[in-house]
């Protein structure tokens, strides 16, 4: 079965400044992943995901994240934040089947410094 | 364009009682989801639906129960809450897989 880690509870950085979120996976094959982010008081909204192909993935709202098979890593990159970027983050591994559930980690929450 | 609605948007419960969550969608997709959300857990999968008519248990469907008798909606039910159903719940959809894409704005039980 899959697992995903996110080692940062909290992250806090200067606005301006880049930002990067870490995500660790565990699974036996080629799995699929996502990041996600929360707003206070919303549900969550779907950043960008990796299925296959190109290792470095463009999302929305100008973040972008690349897989790295040996690090087992899906790290998720601004590369200058916004007051509007605090939220929590979540990244979540698929078992590489579209049709399978996914894992959710236990999410990262980025304050912005003014 | 309302894309995935919740109804209540909060509630309070008394051990024992029962109730049903509500979600609609408007985007004509096959795939809902009900999470919930608990401070430190992330989101963890209740039950989830791949059309009309399914449903299937998630990774913590106990002391849940769920239909999908209409396309554009999901009832999630508790039959007799208790307090460790205290939580937020947030319903999504879909249009291909099992990887939610359009999330609600939860709602918010608390279950005394």
């Amino acid at each position: 079965a899959q697992s995903v880690t996110q080692p940062d509870i909290h992250i806090t950085v200067s606005e301006g400044a880049s930002l990067e979120l870490r995500c660790n996976y565990s699974y036996g094959a080629t799995p699929y992943l996502f990041w996600y982010v929360q707003s206070p008081g919303q549900g969550l909204q779907l950043l960008l995901k990796y299925f296959s192909g190109d290792t470095l993935v463009q999302g929305i709202k100008g973040f972008e994240a690349e897989f790295k098979r040996s690090q087992s890593s899906f790290n998720l990159r601004k590369p200058s934040v916004h007051w509007r970027d605090a939220a929590e983050y979540f990244c979540a591994v698929g078992a590489g089947n579209r049709d399978d559930k996914i894992i959710f980690g236990k999410g990262t929450r980025l304050h912005i410094l003014p | 364009n309302a894309g995935v609605t919740q109804t209540p948007k909060f509630r309070v419960l008394k051990t024992g009682q029962s109730m049903t969550l509500l979600c609609a969608q408007d985007m004509n997709h096959e795939y809902m989801y009900w999470y919930r959300q608990d401070p430190g857990m992330g989101l963890r999968l209740i039950h989830y639906s791949v059309g009309e008519g399914t449903t299937a248990k998630g990774e913590v469907p106990d002391g849940y129960n769920v239909s999908r008798l209409k396309k554009q909606n999901f009832l999630l039910g508790l039959e007799s809450a208790a307090p460790s159903q205290t939580s937020v719940y947030f319903c999504a959809s879909s249009y291909i897989g099992r990887q939610p894409q359009h999330f609600g704005d939860g709602t918010r039980l608390s279950i005394l």
